[in-house]
């Protein structure tokens, strides 16, 4: 089985603040990677996919990278908006499972 | 627009089998491309993916709940439904329906509000 984790497990930071997130695989996915936005009691909404190309819709202050092992979710300038729990989600298993990554929880400073 | 709603008992009593129904609307379940999936968070936790089904009735189980599960599909009435076997106080979550898109990357694009179900005697 893939093992996703994810770091860190929460940060806070103030608006404007740029955040970085990272996710690690426990063996290579290529780029079999994407990244989604979790709001209180409400469903994920993908922001990334392909490891690095942004969801249609979704602002481009939000940027992924990343191949293989270790990915990276990057918001360049926090907005109040973002305050949420953002998870990885692999799909590279074969057969074709999924492993969503713990979380990531930003908050506010 | 499509739309998932996931319908079943809020409580399960321990040692019981827990069981929900997703039901489509504004889309065919018949229709390739998706996996229709089910996953689950447990409060105040991240997402455990459960397992989902393809169209045709073929299925593939997260290997850490496979022995528990059971997904099917009624394309009559454009449902699928979950099983889950055996059920302690750490199967109490949120459970959802989604929506996978093949074709775009493995997209889960559409979700259900989730439903809560408790497991307790």
């Amino acid at each position: 089985d893939i093992q996703m984790t994810q770091s860190p497990s929460s940060l806070s930071a103030s608006v404007g603040d740029r955040v970085t997130i990272t996710c690690r695989a426990s063996q290579g996915i290529r780029n079999d990677l994407g990244w989604y936005q979790q709001k209180p009691g409400k469903a994920p909404k993908r922001l990334i996919y392909a490891a690095s190309s942004l969801q249609s819709g979704v602002p481009s202050r939000f940027s992924g990278s990343g191949s293989g092992t270790e990915f990276t979710l990057t918001i360049s300038s926090l907005q109040p908006e973002d305050f949420a729990t953002y998870y990885c989600l692999q799909h590279n298993s074969y057969p074709r499972g999924f492993t969503f990554g713990p979380g990531t929880k930003v908050d506010i400073k | 627009q499509v739309q998932l709603q996931e319908s079943g008992p809020g409580l399960v009593k321990p040692s019981q089998t827990l069981s929900l129904t997703c039901t489509v609307s504004g889309g065919s379940i018949s229709s390739g491309g998706y996996y229709w999936s089910w996953i689950r968070q447990h409060p105040g936790k991240g997402l455990e993916w459960i397992g989902y089904i393809y169209y045709s009735g073929s299925t593939y189980y997260n290997p850490s709940l496979k022995s528990r599960v059971t997904i099917s599909v009624d394309t009559s009435k454009n449902q699928f439904s979950l099983k889950l076997s055996s059920v302690t106080a750490a199967d109490t979550a949120v459970y959802y329906c989604a929506r996978v898109d093949i074709l775009t990357g493995y997209y889960w694009d559409y979700w259900g509000q989730g439903t809560l179900v408790t497991v307790s005697s």
